[in-house]
């Protein structure tokens, strides 16, 4: 069964710090990981990544894949509070096209 | 452009009741997918639909089904509530099958006393 870990699970720092969110999977036929945010609702998309040591950019946020080692992490610099919210990682696995998501960080930004 | 709606936004129920869910995807959007998300489990793939044919699904036992209208919309429903159906139900709509393209609605928080 495809699984999906994130970590931690939670993350409390001020504004200002830099935070790096993990995420750790194992799927059969692996296609793609997802990262989302999810403030109060609906989530929103932040990247897709399907290859290897490609960093995707989108400023302050940063994300990167390693398929040997099976994870992925989040990188976010110069945190805001309008970053507190919960990160959802997902992966999708060809053949059958459903993700599997982790249960989330939930982030919490301190002024 | 509107976003992905859903109704009702709430809802209430008690054990044994049934209950339907109704999704309206972006204009023009093809895909729509069902998850339900829980403290404990997180958020979970229940089904996807495309053109009116469901083509994957997640697993979940047969109480939960859905469906597509020709117009893209879609609906999920839910037999027999148990209380651990209590859960936020989303869906998200694609212009495929592409999930980077995937939008979601706000959600029905449903309730099951």
């Amino acid at each position: 069964e495809d699984k999906v870990v994130q970590s931690p699970l939670s993350l409390v720092v001020h504004e200002g710090d830099t935070v790096t969110l993990n995420c750790s999977y194992e799927v059969t036929n692996f296609r793609s990981l997802l990262w989302y945010k999810q403030e109060k609702k609906a989530p929103t998309f932040l990247f897709m990544l399907t290859s290897s040591g490609i960093e995707k950019k989108s400023g302050r946020l940063s994300s990167i894949l390693d398929k040997k080692e099976l994870f992925s992490i989040l990188n976010i610099t110069a945190t805001q509070t309008g970053d507190s919210a919960i990160y959802l990682c997902a992966v999708e696995a060809s053949g059958n096209e459903k993700l599997t998501f982790g249960t989330g960080t939930r982030l919490t930004i301190i002024p | 452009k509107a976003g992905v709606t859903q109704t009702p936004r709430y809802l209430i129920k008690t054990r044994g009741q049934q209950v339907t869910l109704s999704c309206s995807p972006i204009s023009g959007h093809r895909s729509v997918s069902w998850y339900q998300q829980t403290p404990g489990q997180g958020l979970q793939f229940l089904f996807e639909y495309f053109s009116e044919t469901q083509r994957n699904k997640g697993n979940f036992p047969g109480r939960f089904s859905g469906r597509q209208f020709s117009n893209s919309r879609s609906e999920m429903n839910v037999s027999t509530l148990e209380l651990g159906d209590s859960a936020l139900y989303l869906c998200a709509s694609s212009l495929l099958s592409s999930y980077n393209e995937q939008f979601f609605g706000p959600g029905t928080r449903l309730t099951v006393l």
